[in-house]
């Protein structure tokens, strides 16, 4: 099992601030996935990155993948309360047929 | 199209018993996998199906089984319950003709499993 790490693990920050989310590894992956999940629902896609340096912009939210292929990061700016909710990264193996998960980060933003 | 779909929402079960929990997939997914989320491990990769073969597999005991019928909709079956299996458990659906990896997977609500 390929393990990743995320940090940090709660995150409770104040609406307009800016955070910064880190998904590492010791492992290379094939690609990176990015979901967000609100409680009660499952997770969500909201970004997949490919390719070592690539960096993916979705409106306020900004993910970055490592030039090895190892780690990842997610920066959201101007933060909104509508951003609540846990983060988490999965690592795509190199087979393409595992799919290894962080344990999140949770994130509140209060008005 | 109508999401994934998961029944029972929610579930109570005693020590030694089994659970049965299923998952209708998106129309025209041909995979579904199944994952456990507990606060202490995270979301944990359980197995994946494609047309009705168990395709991949993580590293869960034998009393998590699955199967995947025709018409794509899959189950889980938790024989022997522990404590620790306590747990919410999401599908997740996607095309599926290449790895899990390769395809968006869509998840559904899941069934939110307690062990007394």
């Amino acid at each position: 099992t390929q393990l990743l790490e995320q940090s940090p693990q709660f995150l409770s920050i104040q609406e307009g601030e800016n955070l910064t989310v880190y998904c590492n590894s010791s492992s290379v992956f094939s690609s990176l996935q990015w979901y967000r999940q609100e409680p009660g629902e499952g997770p969500v896609l909201l970004v997949t990155v490919v390719t070592g340096g690539e960096v993916k912009k979705l409106k306020r939210l900004t993910f970055q993948f490592g030039d090895a292929r190892k780690d990842s990061s997610l920066h959201i700016t101007a933060a909104q309360p509508g951003d609540t909710g846990l983060y988490l990264c999965a690592g795509v193996s190199l087979s393409g047929y595992a799919l290894n998960f962080g344990k999140g980060t949770s994130l509140l933003v209060t008005p | 199209k109508a999401g994934v779909t998961q029944t029972p929402r929610y579930l109570i079960k005693t020590r030694g018993q089994q659970v049965t929990l299923s998952c209708s997939p998106i129309s025209g997914h041909r995979s579904v996998s199944w994952y456990q989320q507990t606060p202490g491990q995270g979301l944990q990769f359980l197995f994946e199906y494609f047309s009705e073969t168990q395709r991949n597999k993580g590293n869960f005991p034998g009393r998590f089984s699955g199967r995947q019928f025709s018409n794509s909709r899959s189950e889980m079956n938790v024989s022997t319950l522990e404590l620790g299996d306590s747990a919410l458990y999401l599908c997740a659906s996607s095309p599926g003709t290449s790895g899990i990896g390769y395809n968006e997977q869509f998840f559904g609500p899941g069934t939110r499993l307690t062990v007394l």
